[in-house]
């Protein structure tokens, strides 16, 4: 168990819908990533904040957001979904303040668009 | 720019059997980490270790050892006797030192054990 829970494990949709996707990171971690694995563009970094605040966006489509509260738990918003957007979603959380920090994976959100 | 590639798609292999799984990464950082990542049926990826590029050392942890070579850009992953448990998809990551912004997996290696 890596300590980073992610809700719900299963979400089916259908497309043209919105869903939100949510994680809490470990105890004390203050950065959490958002990455998409497909079938077809394996593991995929989208988001990463730290603290609050946006640090790094990777290849996030306009139709996702996401934010981090003060409280450090994340949620990433998918919206106008299309069948592609199927994927298994993937929270991890770490202490930036370490170098060369190690990232611990939640158990992932499986997100089915029909 | 930043790649990691894992040339080996799948393998198989039967229990109790050697295997090792390729990793070659492209960085022009001098300071940074490799990681090696599982991935079981189930799903969720399971960290396995993380190395610095100033540790040339090799690392054994049970049945698992790692190999790093700056001078081929290799971390080479050997698991011994293998068992089935040990079937997943195994990722190989690089990542830099400070100021994270990107985290590079390779595309993964889906290793099968046989009984």
């Amino acid at each position: 168990d890596s300590g980073v829970t992610q809700t719900p494990k299963h979400l089916i949709t259908a497309t043209g819908q919105r869903v939100t996707l949510r994680c809490s990171p470990r105890s004390g971690d203050l950065s959490v990533y958002w990455y998409q694995q497909s079938l077809d563009q394996g593991l995929q970094f989208l988001i990463q904040y730290y603290n609050g605040e946006e640090r790094a966006k990777g290849n996030i489509l306009e139709r996702f957001s996401a934010q981090q509260f003060p409280d450090l738990h994340s949620e990433l918003n998918l919206s106008s979904l299309e069948l592609g957007d199927s994927a298994l979603y993937f929270c991890a959380s770490s202490d930036q303040a370490l170098r060369g920090e190690t990232q611990y994976f939640g158990p992932g959100t499986r997100l089915l668009v029909l | 720019a930043q790649k990691v590639t894992q040339a080996q798609t799948e393998i198989s292999v039967v229990e109790k059997e050697d295997v090792t799984l390729d990793c070659v990464y492209e960085t022009r950082d001098t300071t940074y980490y490799l990681f090696w990542y599982k991935q079981p049926p189930s799903g969720e990826l399971v960290f396995l270790i993380r190395r610095n590029s100033f540790d040339e050392q090799n690392e054994i942890s049970g049945r698992y050892s790692w190999n790093f070579q700056k001078s081929t850009s290799s971390f080479n992953f050997t698991i011994t006797a293998s068992q089935v448990v040990d079937s997943a998809v195994y990722f190989c990551a690089l990542g830099p030192e400070y100021n994270f912004n990107k985290f590079y997996f390779g595309s993964g290696t889906k290793l099968n054990v046989k009984p």
